[in-house]
């Protein structure tokens, strides 16, 4: 699998847009990039996944740039429930079985 | 809640204790992993099964022994563990054509 960059580290204030980054630059063609998060103790939750085009689901959006080199989650209207650790992560959509999870970006929500 | 139960949600056992973790999953997958989180590291794959059949093993050693008795039911054995092996241990499921996996709440294990 590719390996992504991410900060180890972000605050947010509570109502606003929360912006996580991930670096990608070795991603292949068939690979695409999966958003989980994982709020302290509990098993990662999914997000959301996209290959090129923007993708919006109920809980997030994903932003892909046009060379697929990185990506940025937003979370619209950030929440206290939103503090967890996020976790980026490229492979193709079939065909392997692995999630393979870097030390994602801590994300704290402020009151 | 992701339709992936996990039980115990805590088990506290002694080196030579024998003990099982089970996890069920009311999703209609086809496929299930063993993840294991231990403290400030990330998320280490450990096995996968296929339709009851094992298709990975990532290299963990005997003392974990997994078992798959049918598409819904996925237990990891447990038996003269260490100290080190305490961590959280996550369960996770996937459709036979999906590629979203759906993680259970684990098991926080501690090896006294």
């Amino acid at each position: 699998d590719a390996k992504t960059t991410q900060p180890p580290s972000m605050d947010c204030a509570e109502g606003r847009a929360a912006n996580l980054p991930c670096n990608h630059s070795t991603i292949s063609g068939n690979e695409y990039v999966y958003w989980y998060r994982q709020i302290h103790s509990q098993g990662p939750q999914y997000i959301i996944h996209g290959l090129k085009n923007n993708e919006t689901n109920e809980m997030a959006s994903l932003i892909i740039t046009e060379d697929r080199k990185s990506s940025t989650l937003i979370l619209p209207h950030a929440t206290l429930r939103d503090t967890a650790v996020y976790y980026c992560i490229v492979r193709p959509n079939f065909g392997n079985e692995k999630l393979t999870f870097g030390t994602g970006t801590r994300l704290t929500i402020i009151p | 809640e992701t339709g992936v139960t996990q039980t115990p949600r805590h088990l506290v056992m002694g080196m030579t204790n024998k003990k099982s973790l089970k996890c069920e999953q009311h999703l209609g997958h086809n496929a299930m992993y063993w993840y294991k989180q231990s403290a400030k590291k990330p998320l280490e794959l450990m096995f996968v099964y296929n339709f009851k059949e094992q298709t990975e093993n990532n290299s963990v050693p005997s003392r974990f022994s997994p078992e798959c008795p049918n598409s819904s039911h996925l237990f990891l054995h447990l038996h003269t563990l260490q100290p080190e092996d305490s961590a959280l241990y996550l369960c996770a499921s996937r459709s036979g054509t999906g590629d979203t996996q759906y993680f259970g709440p684990g098991t926080r294990l501690t090896v006294l």
